[in-house]
């Protein structure tokens, strides 16, 4: 079965400051791997995806990911967060053949002015 | 766009209760999902659908049952609410091919069982 990881579960930062939100997943095969957002009062979209080819991939809102397959990781990073970044955010891995993600279990981000 | 909607916002239902909530797709999306959001628990799948009247259980299906009667409609079924069922419960789509299987989700239902 496999499993997502997300170390940070509350991070708080100020305006500007760099944003970097660990992603690992247990499983062994082919994986799809997605970043999700939910600002608050809105509901859970799409922030970037990886399928296949550049292990860098851009999201919107100036966000990007790493695909880092000998780590079993897809880190999140921002250079310089916005207070409207503020949101929680959701790392998910479909093993290849299931149509079912496993979610992590969300990294709240708070962004202060 | 891919437009995913729930039947309410809010809903306040009494211990006992049959509470139906449901779930609409404009997308033509073969698979819906329904999962319960919990604070520092993330996102847990209660079933899954991938066809017309086909479902899967979840991870936590225990109090629920769903309904699928038509493509673009998935509903969740709390046969009798419990207190332990107050919860988001956020619906979701997605192609079966030709993409890559990102989710589409709905604004979800905040469910209160007193």
């Amino acid at each position: 079965a496999q499993s997502v990881s997300q170390h940070n579960h509350h991070v708080i930062l100020s305006e500007a400051a760099s944003l970097e939100l660990g992603c690992n997943y247990s499983y062994g095969g082919t994986v799809n791997l997605f970043w999700y957002v939910q600002y608050p009062g809105q509901h859970l979209q799409l922030l970037l995806k990886y399928f296949s080819g550049d292990p860098l991939v851009k999201g919107i809102k100036g966000f990007e990911a790493e695909f880092i397959k000998s780590k079993f990781s897809f880190n999140l990073r921002k250079p310089s967060v916005q207070w409207s970044d503020t949101a929680e955010y959701f790392c998910a891995v479909k093993g290849g053949g299931s149509y079912i993600p496993t979610f992590g279990r969300g990294t709240s981000l708070i962004v202060h002015p | 766009d891919v437009k995913v909607t729930q039947s309410s916002r809010y809903l306040v239902k009494r211990t006992g209760e049959k509470v139906f909530l449901e779930c609409v797709q404009d997308m033509d999306h073969e698979n819906m999902f329904w999962y319960r959001q919990d604070p520092g628990l993330g996102l847990r799948l209660i079933y899954f659908s991938y066809d017309v009247k086909m479902k899967e259980k979840g991870d936590i299906p225990e109090g629920y049952s769903v309904s699928r009667e038509k493509k673009e409609r998935f509903s969740l079924i709390l046969e009798s609410a419990s207190t332990n069922q107050t919860s988001m419960y956020l619906c979701a789509s997605q192609p079966a091919s030709g993409g890559t299987y990102e989710q589409y989700f709905g604004p979800g239902t905040r469910l209160t069982v007193t």
